[in-house]
């Protein structure tokens, strides 16, 4: 199974800065990779698929960058409703997610 | 738009079964590969099982193996889970979801059913 780490566990960042998010896997996954954003009380949302992809209607701040191993998820210029918790997840071998990182306000 | 939207859930002693349905409406439903991802309170998520659009390949994560059922009914525009011999580590909130257009990442995500197994 391809294990997906994600770094840090909790990241805080003041409004209007930018978050940078850390995705890593235990073995190359090419570009099959995506990330979800998740708010309390709410199911998951696509953000970026192929690891750079944005899903429809999701803002110009979200991108996505990475390859093999090794991905980002960057969030330009943070907005309130930003702050919730990112997930990542492979589908290049089966589907696997990372732990999440919660994006909270400092 | 797609909607999905998961029913079935309960409060269910070990060892005993349950079926959750998931009503998709707005796209074809009989064209895309169809997902079960699950999440227990407070924790991450989870793939549970696949169905392909014809129903001809069901895969199933090694910890549900042999007890859950993927299945799907295209004059319903429904996706089922059969659950059986539950277990207390079942304990999730299970979402239905589809594949995405380039990929098996999941595009369209319903709001959950939760199953508690608890004696």
């Amino acid at each position: 199974e391809i294990v997906m780490t994600q770094s840090p566990a909790t990241l805080s960042v003041s409004p209007g800065e930018r978050a940078t998010l850390s995705c890593r896997a235990s073995q190359s996954v090419s570009s099959k990779l995506a990330w979800y954003q998740q708010k309390p009380g709410q199911a998951p949302r696509l953000l970026i698929y192929d690891a750079s992809t944005r899903a429809t209607g999701v803002p110009a701040r979200f991108s996505g960058s990475g390859s093999g191993t090794e991905f980002i998820l960057t969030i330009s210029s943070l907005q309130s409703e930003d702050f919730a918790v990112y997930y990542c997840q492979q589908y290049n071998n089966w589907y696997t997610f990372g732990q999440g990182t919660k994006l909270e306000i400092k | 738009q797609v909607q999905l939207v998961e029913s079935g859930g309960g409060v269910v002693q070990p060892g005993t079964s349950l079926r959750l349905s998931c009503e998709v409406s707005g796209v074809g439903f009989s064209g895309y590969e169809m997902y079960w991802v699950r999440q227990a309170p407070g924790k991450g998520l989870g793939w549970v099982a696949v169905i392909s659009y014809d129903e001809n390949h069901k895969y199933y994560a090694d910890s549900v193996k042999g007890r859950f059922t993927i299945s799907r009914d295209t004059s319903k525009n429904t996706l089922y889970l059969q659950m059986n011999s539950l277990r207390t580590e079942d304990t999730a909130l299970y979402y239905c979801t589809k594949k995405g257009s380039s990929g098996s990442y999941f595009d369209s995500w319903g709001p959950g059913t939760l199953v508690t197994v608890s004696s």
